[in-house]
């Protein structure tokens, strides 16, 4: 595709609910990251992958937070069991190759309000 | 604890006011130092990489500068269209694929 892009845009969940939310990267792009964007903050990392291999998941908040990405293409972060301080911006971002020149091509995110 | 702090948390300046931005950082072994612009409701879009104290970027009406402790982002003869938040992100370290983002600074350019 043209860019990231992520779905869905807003979800609103209801406190100890599930939720999943997708990421369909650019066409090709090795790397996938996932992070946390908190309002008036800057994105915090969550979790890395390098085709399908999640090398790096050091920024999941809890055990609740899992990701995936199985065929190395689409990933889905879902959360089990949200709480209100759950409530955030989930970017997704992607990189052509494993070797990082900085250059992230990020998604708008999927803004998850837990009430 | 690798740190990035970025000033003003919020500037206003009107059209044709030049001016900086600034990131500072506490970092063991920088690998390199990225500027990014995040608009209301998207996601933040890629301006510029520096890796050396020294080194200078240029984009249209901005210019990134890199220092062994900070960066600045200048802004010269800023138009509306320039409003945005800027955010700057550190990779450092053995742990490449992690950048650490400031909290950016929200600028604000008037007519």
């Amino acid at each position: 595709g043209a860019g990231v892009s992520q779905s869905p845009r807003y979800k609103v969940a209801k406190r100890g609910q599930d939720v999943a939310l997708r990421c369909d990267p650019i066409s090709g792009h090795v790397s996938l990251f996932w992070y946390q964007q908190a309002l008036g903050q800057g994105p915090e990392f969550l979790t890395y992958f390098q085709n399908e291999a999640q090398l790096d998941k050091s920024g999941l908040p809890s055990d609740r937070f899992f990701a995936e990405r199985p065929e190395g293409s689409v990933s889905t972060l879902k959360i089990q069991r949200t709480q209100q301080e759950d409530s955030a911006v989930y970017l997704c971002a992607s990189s052509l190759s494993g070797t990082f020149t900085g250059e992230l091509f990020f998604g708008e995110g999927s803004r998850l309000t837990v009430l | 604890e690798d740190q990035v702090t970025q000033s003003p948390e919020a500037l206003r300046l009107q059209e044709g006011e030049s001016s900086s931005l600034n990131c500072s950082y506490t970092v063991s072994g920088l690998r390199g130092l990225f500027w990014y612009r995040q608009d209301p409701g998207k996601g933040p879009e890629f301006l510029f990489t520096l890796y050396s104290a020294g080194e200078e970027k240029e984009k249209e009406r901005l210019k990134a500068t890199l220092t062994k402790k900070e960066s600045f982002l200048h802004i010269t003869a800023p138009k509306p269209e320039d409003s945005a938040t800027y955010l700057c992100a550190v990779q450092a370290g053995y742990n490449f694929n992690k950048f650490y983002f400031g909290s950016g600074t929200k600028l604000n350019v008037k007519p």
